[in-house]
């Protein structure tokens, strides 16, 4: 099966301009998370969908971050306007609801460079 | 606020040693516990995982230790090989939902 689909994979903007990031999950994959991972740290969670309803997105900075995910698959996470510290690679992950596993399919990332 | 505490944040491991990462947790809603492996420009993929009302699972040559009462657990990768130089992040999985919540890596470097 083909996994999960993310692009662009790089992005190098200045701050205070915006951005955004597409990913495609697996298909049948009813959940898809966001996730920001700094350099030298582990992945962070940013917002979690059900289909394409959101389930968890308490770590969002919504003043600057807002992600959709139109008809239950593919999603578009977006920010403006970038900041420094939002240099990260942003990955997207899917997975079934069941077996309750904790197995997420990741795709390749998109590594933002804000200047 | 961080959920799951990893160390170290490095390893230096000679080829043929025993690599071993620790995680430990507070939240008990915490119900399934996976160890993803992350090589660089990839993203991370899972490697194993336990559920806590056991207290050893081994695939090959890693193996993941919980210890409930103590709200931890551990990787012990045996027979390291420079195969295996990546970062390793534990993780633990809450929610009906599926809401995994990753601790902050350890970066592994095998040495011949």
């Amino acid at each position: 099966e083909a996994g999960v689909a993310q692009s662009p994979r790089y992005k190098i903007i200045e701050k205070r301009q915006s951005v955004a990031f597409w990913c495609n999950p697996i298909s049948g994959h009813a959940t898809l998370y966001w996730y920001q991972q700094i350099l030298g740290q582990g992945p962070k969670l940013l917002i979690q969908f059900q289909n394409n309803g959101v389930v968890d997105d308490s770590q969002l900075p919504k003043d600057r971050f807002s992600a959709e995910r139109l008809k239950g698959v593919d999603s578009t996470l977006k920010i403006q306007p970038a900041k420094l510290e939002d240099s990260a690679v942003y990955l997207c992950a899917s997975s079934r609801r069941l077996p309750r596993t904790g197995e997420l399919f990741f795709g390749e990332g998109s590594r933002l460079t804000v200047l | 606020q961080q959920q799951v505490k990893q160390s170290p944040q490095s390893l230096i491991v000679q080829k043929g040693g025993i690599s071993i990462i620790n995680c430990a947790y507070e939240n008990t809603a915490f119900d399934y516990f996976p160890w993803y492996q992350q090589f660089p420009g990839k993203g991370p993929a899972l490697l194993i995982a336990i559920r806590p009302d056991v207290s050893e699972k081994k695939e090959g040559r890693f193996t993941i230790s919980f210890n409930k009462s103590a709200k931890q657990f551990s990787l012990h990768i045996m027979d390291s090989q420079p195969g295996d130089s990546a970062t390793y992040v534990c993780a633990a999985v809450s929610g009906g939902y599926q809401k995994v919540t990753f601790g902050t890596g350890t970066k592994l470097q095998v040495i011949p």
